[in-house]
């Protein structure tokens, strides 16, 4: 069984371009989550997928922003990127639909993106 | 608001040695748990997914146990071994409306020297 993957696995790009994350989830899952991960902030919440609608959006400004497409894969978008934006984008794929507790996540192996 | 907290922070061990991580959450109505094994620079592997109504969970040299009541898991690692060192991540999935996201703690950085 084929686990989430993430493409691509590396990026480098110029400050005010802006970037496309890729995430396949497993098959089946309809839930895709994604993550900033920073040395000084950790991890942090960006936004979360089901079936091709946005359930919720962590604390990032306007210029992160995603989508999900009928097949459940899933994208993220940069615009704009500023320095900080350098980080470890990870995305998580659940087989669960709501408050269940028989699910876990399984995450993929992220894109560095590196703005210079 | 859910809070997750692991200690130690960092930990470094000789080989052979077992050893226990901490994870305490604020907030015990949770509905599962799980831990994460990070390496340098890589994505998230799950360990171990505990349930709410359970009180352990094994697999291989690992063992995870719950107490929700007093908000703490552990993770045990037997006879640890050079390629367990990385980061141990755990997480509760907070389900505020009808989002899913889960809630990390910090991590522990674990060294096994050779």
């Amino acid at each position: 069984k084929a686990g989430v993957t993430q493409t691509p696995r590396y990026l480098i790009k110029t400050r005010g371009q802006q970037v496309t994350l890729s995430c396949s989830p497993i098959s089946g899952h309809r839930s895709v989550s994604w993550y900033q991960q920073t040395p000084g902030q950790g991890l942090q919440f960006l936004f979360e997928y089901f079936s091709e609608t946005q359930r919720n959006k962590g604390n990032f400004p306007g210029r992160f922003s995603g989508r999900q497409f009928s097949n459940s894969r899933s994208e993220m978008n940069v615009s704009t990127l500023e320095l900080g934006d350098s980080a470890l984008y990870l995305c998580a794929s659940s087989g669960s639909t709501g408050r269940q507790p028989g699910y876990g996540y399984t995450f993929g192996s992220g894109t560095r993106l590196t703005v210079v | 608001k859910q809070e997750v907290t692991q200690i130690p922070a960092a930990l470094s061990v000789p080989e052979g040695e077992n050893l226990v991580l901490n994870c305490s959450f604020t907030d015990s109505a949770i509905y599962n748990l799980q831990w994460f094994r990070q390496d340098p620079g890589k994505g998230l592997t799950s360990l171990l997914l505990i349930q709410s109504s359970q009180r352990e969970q094994t697999s291989g040299r690992l063992n995870a146990s719950l107490d929700k009541s007093s908000g703490r898991s552990t993770l045990y690692i037997a006879a640890s071994q050079p390629g367990d060192s990385a980061t141990y991540l755990c997480a509760v999935p907070n389900y505020g409306g009808a989002t899913n996201k889960l809630i990390f703690g910090t991590g522990t950085l674990l060294a096994v020297q050779p």
